[in-house]
């Protein structure tokens, strides 16, 4: 099993550039999370989904995030434009019903 | 508002101590409480306890859920330097959200 899997790994890039971050989930979940942690906040719930639909995006900052899901093994997160305070490890897990859940191991985004 | 508050936040110990790290929730419809580690990278999952009382165990690592004080435990004893991460708990709001804790960052210095 692949386990989940994110990209890039690394972002540095200039504030007011978008910012593409994706992730495939584990084959047969059924509930995909992005998670943004830093030093000062912790790990923090930005948006999930339930067999693609986005459930509770209540956690995203701004208008200038935005999540989707086309299909059950692909998700991105975009932020645009970005600014210096986005730079965080961005982290993809996902589950199936109950489950724990499985982490990918994060994109380290630098805004400069 | 749903929300899960571990203790300590931080914690220095040497090895061969034995340690204890706390987790306490409130949530509108509790299925599960998970404990995870995350040294460099991403969480792994350690224990998901569903049962209040029920002991979980993994080599020197045990965790403990007490539905009636909404609180669990994750015990480690004959600590070592491999220890040394941060410790998350989460509880699964039933179908609705994972809620983490801000994790206990345990060091255990030779």
């Amino acid at each position: 099993d692949a386990g989940v899997i994110q990209s890039p790994r690394h972002e540095v890039t200039e504030m007011g550039q978008e910012v593409t971050l994706r992730c495939k989930p584990i084959s047969g979940h059924n509930s995909l999370f992005w998670y943004r942690q830093t030093m000062m906040r912790g790990l923090e719930l930005l948006i999930y989904f339930n067999n693609n639909v986005p459930i509770d995006d209540s956690g995203m900052p701004e208008d200038r995030f935005s999540a989707k899901m086309p299909n059950a093994s692909f998700s991105t997160l975009k932020i645009q434009p970005s600014e210096p305070r986005d730079s965080a490890v961005y982290f993809c897990a996902s589950t199936f019903s109950g489950q724990p859940q499985h982490f990918g191991d994060g994109t380290r985004l630098s805004i400069l | 508002e749903d929300k899960v508050v571990q203790s300590p936040l931080s914690l220095v110990v040497h090895e061969g101590d034995t340690v204890t790290l706390n987790c306490s929730y409130e949530v509108t419809n509790f299925r599960s409480l998970l404990w995870y580690k995350q040294e460099k990278k991403a969480p792994t999952f350690l224990f998901m306890l569903t049962s209040s009382g029920i002991e979980k165990k993994s080599g020197r690592l045990s965790s403990i859920l007490d539905k009636k004080e909404l609180s669990s435990i994750l015990n480690i004893t004959a600590t070592q330097t491999g220890d040394s991460a941060i410790y998350l708990c989460a509880v699964d709001n039933y179908g609705q959200n994972f809620v983490f804790g801000p994790g206990t960052r345990l060091s255990v210095l030779p």
